[in-house]
């Protein structure tokens, strides 16, 4: 069965910081990667998606990540987080099985 | 919002009881997933329904069922509910029968088991 790890379970910045948040999955064939981004009290929306083409994937408020297919990973970036990136961030596996595997999730706490 | 919308929000019940809870997902959707929420366990798939059938089956108890109806809105039946049933239950649905992986989630229902 496929998994997927998430490296960090709490990172807590300060404004302005670049963010990174790690993501592995156990899979080998060929896969949709997402990251879900879950705000306090809200439901999860999709942050961005990476199907084919180009590794580096932008999406919105910012966001981006780099799918690495040797090193299996799919790292979700922000060069400069705010007050309102304080969310849970879900990185998500779909290897076409009609099942999205989440990952564990990361809490990112942004300090004013 | 994202269009799907479940209810109830929220619901308190006590060990042993049943629940139901139900779904609509967006316009134009024909695909339903269920999935719980809770600290320990993270996001876990249970079940999806494509156009009244099911498709694809998880980490679902054998105390839930589901359906999805002929209007395509899905109900989550929890039953003999024990605590550790307390979670928050997404429902999501994506787009047509696509298998991208990319869903719609609706805003959940949190379960309370006393």
């Amino acid at each position: 069965a496929q998994s997927v790890s998430q490296h960090n379970h709490h990172v807590i910045l300060s404004e302005a910081a670049s963010l990174e948040l790690g993501c592995n999955y156990s899979y080998g064939g060929t896969v949709n990667l997402f990251w879900y981004v879950q705000y306090p009290g809200q439901h999860l929306q999709l942050l961005l998606k990476y199907f084919s083409g180009d590794p580096l994937v932008k999406g919105i408020k910012g966001f981006e990540a780099e799918f690495i297919k040797s090193k299996f990973s799919f790292n979700l970036r922000k060069p400069s987080v705010q007050w309102s990136d304080t969310a849970e961030y879900f990185c998500a596996v779909n290897n076409h099985d009609y099942k999205l595997s989440f990952g564990a999730g990361t809490t990112v706490t942004v300090r004013a | 919002d994202s269009g799907v919308t479940q209810t109830p929000k929220h619901l308190i019940t006590a060990t042993g009881q049943r629940v139901t809870l139900r779904c609509s997902p967006r316009s134009g959707d024909l695909s339903v997933y269920w999935y719980q929420q809770s600290l320990d366990q993270g996001l876990q798939f249970l079940i999806q329904y494509y156009n009244g059938e099911e498709r694809a089956k998880g980490n679902i108890l054998e105390r839930f069922s589901a359906q999805q109806f002929p209007d395509l809105h899905s109900e989550l039946n929890l039953s003999s509910l024990e605590l550790g049933d307390s979670a928050l239950y997404f429902c999501a649905s994506s787009h047509r029968g696509a298998n991208t992986g990319e869903l719609f989630f609706g805003e959940g229902s949190r379960l309370t088991v006393l």
